[in-house]
């Protein structure tokens, strides 16, 4: 029973251009919501984070948006970077440990 | 400021042995959790630890046991190994022993079971 979904195993996208990475949780006692990036052979590198009080939090290029009445959030990456190809992993707290989805792979053409 | 560092880095084992994977957690940090990520899979938790007792645990058996030391560091012992347990094992620090704060993860140690 799958509580985060990463519904979209893969996304490609030209360099410059906007990278939108979907989530949907299906448990609504979670409050906290963060993307993690994840090259090969590193671990999980912590991006952006937003609580449920919130719609919307941005940092940089980095933008996330939550509808909390819709059970989804999506990272939104502008302009997306050759740099930003990797695994993006969506996971969510409900005051509890983080729970991850299975994670995009994104590729950033140039 | 020093990260979370993991050892080793890689590991092969044979089903049924015991292995034991260490962490040290960033500077600051006083949490450390572990997280189990198999292959096309996100990381599973499998435990926390707060000053030095566990504080949360996974749907992991009890053959997955920790440690937490007086210097945060921390130990994921697992035994009677399964081929099941290969893995990438992530260690994880974070500032307080509450939930809602992220977590910063170490490169991992990748186990491959027998």
């Amino acid at each position: 029973d799958q509580q985060v979904k990463q519904n979209s195993p893969s996304l490609s996208v030209q360099e410059g251009r906007i990278s939108i990475l979907n989530c949907d949780y299906t448990n609504s006692m979670f409050d906290y919501f963060l993307w993690y990036k994840k090259y090969p052979a590193e671990g999980p590198t912590f991006l952006i984070s937003i609580s449920s009080i919130k719609d919307k939090n941005e940092d940089g290029r980095f933008t996330v948006f939550l509808n909390k009445s819709a059970k989804h959030l999506s990272l939104h990456i502008v302009p997306s970077q050759p740099g930003d190809s990797a695994v993006y992993f969506c996971a969510a707290s409900a005051g509890t440990p983080l729970v991850f989805g299975k994670g995009t792979r994104l590729s950033v053409i140039a | 400021e020093t990260g979370v560092t993991q050892s080793p880095t890689h590991l092969i084992k044979t089903r049924g042995q015991q292995v034991t994977l260490r962490c040290s957690s960033q500077s600051g940090h006083n949490t450390v959790s572990w997280y189990q990520q198999a292959l096309g899979q996100g990381p599973q938790f499998i435990f926390q630890y707060y000053r030095e007792e566990e504080n949360g645990r996974g749907n992991f058996p009890p053959r997955f046991s920790g440690l937490q030391f007086p210097n945060y560091s921390s130990e994921l012992n697992v035994n009677a190994l399964e081929l099941d347990d290969s893995a990438l094992y992530l260690c994880a620090s974070s500032r307080q022993g509450a939930y809602n704060s992220p977590l910063h993860f170490g490169n991992g140690t990748r186990l491959t079971v027998t």
